[in-house]
């Protein structure tokens, strides 16, 4: 069954700090990758997605995420975080197979980003 | 102002009871969807549907019932049989594209029930 994978559950960073998430899905065929972030007491937001084309993507708030289909991943990054990037992030795959409109999620990413 | 809008943002349920939450959207979306939200486990499909009145079952479907009679609306009853229903439930919507692909979901701001 396919899967999505993100591989920190919590972390914790300093202000100022590079951020690197990880996402990793098991499908070989054609995919749409989605970041999705929630910060405490909001609703889940789009951060930043790919469907094709350039496989850096950049979102809102500084965010990017790169494509690697060699790799089956789509990790997110962030080369300075804040304070109020303190939220958690969700990965999430769409599989382009026929009238497939389902998307896969992560289990998330808790960041605690301490001033 | 073009949103999901989820109703009520907290809700209490009794054993035994049926209990229905409410999603509208105003963006002409298509396609919407119910989902749930526990810690740790990311979010899990219920229902969806792609047109009004259609709908197919998600992955944990059972214990919940949905109605799709107009396009801006997708209530979810969480019923009797729903044995651990307390959570945080999330609606989206997504525009249906031509080809059926490369839509986004965009999500209201989720009702949380908790059983008494």
């Amino acid at each position: 069954a396919q899967s999505v994978s993100q591989h920190n559950h919590h972390v914790i960073l300093s202000e100022a700090a590079s951020l690197e998430l990880g996402c990793n899905y098991s499908y070989g065929g054609t995919v749409n990758l989605f970041w999705y972030v929630q910060y405490p007491g909001q609703h889940l937001q789009l951060l930043l997605k790919y469907f094709s084309g350039d496989p850096l993507v950049k979102g809102i708030k500084g965010f990017e995420a790169e494509f690697i289909k060699s790799k089956f991943s789509f990790n997110l990054r962030k080369p300075s975080v804040q304070w109020s990037d303190t939220a958690e992030y969700f990965c999430a795959v769409r599989l382009n197979t026929g009238n497939n409109r389902k998307l896969i999620w992560g289990l998330g990413t808790s960041l605690a980003v301490n001033p | 102002d073009g949103g999901i809008t989820q109703s009520p943002k907290y809700l209490f349920r009794k054993e035994g009871q049926n209990v229905t939450l409410s999603c509208e959207q105003n963006l002409n979306h298509d396609a919407m969807y119910w989902y749930r939200q526990d810690p740790g486990q990311g979010l899990r499909l219920i229902y969806y549907s792609q047109i009004v009145n259609d709908f197919q079952k998600g992955d944990i479907a059972e214990g919940y019932s949905v109605s799709r009679e107009k396009k801006e609306s997708f209530p979810l009853t969480v019923t009797s049989a729903q044995k651990n229903p307390t959570a945080f439930y999330l609606c989206a919507s997504s525009i249906e594209g031509a080809s059926g692909a490369q839509e986004t979901q965009y999500f209201g701001p989720g009702t949380r029930l908790l059983v008494l």
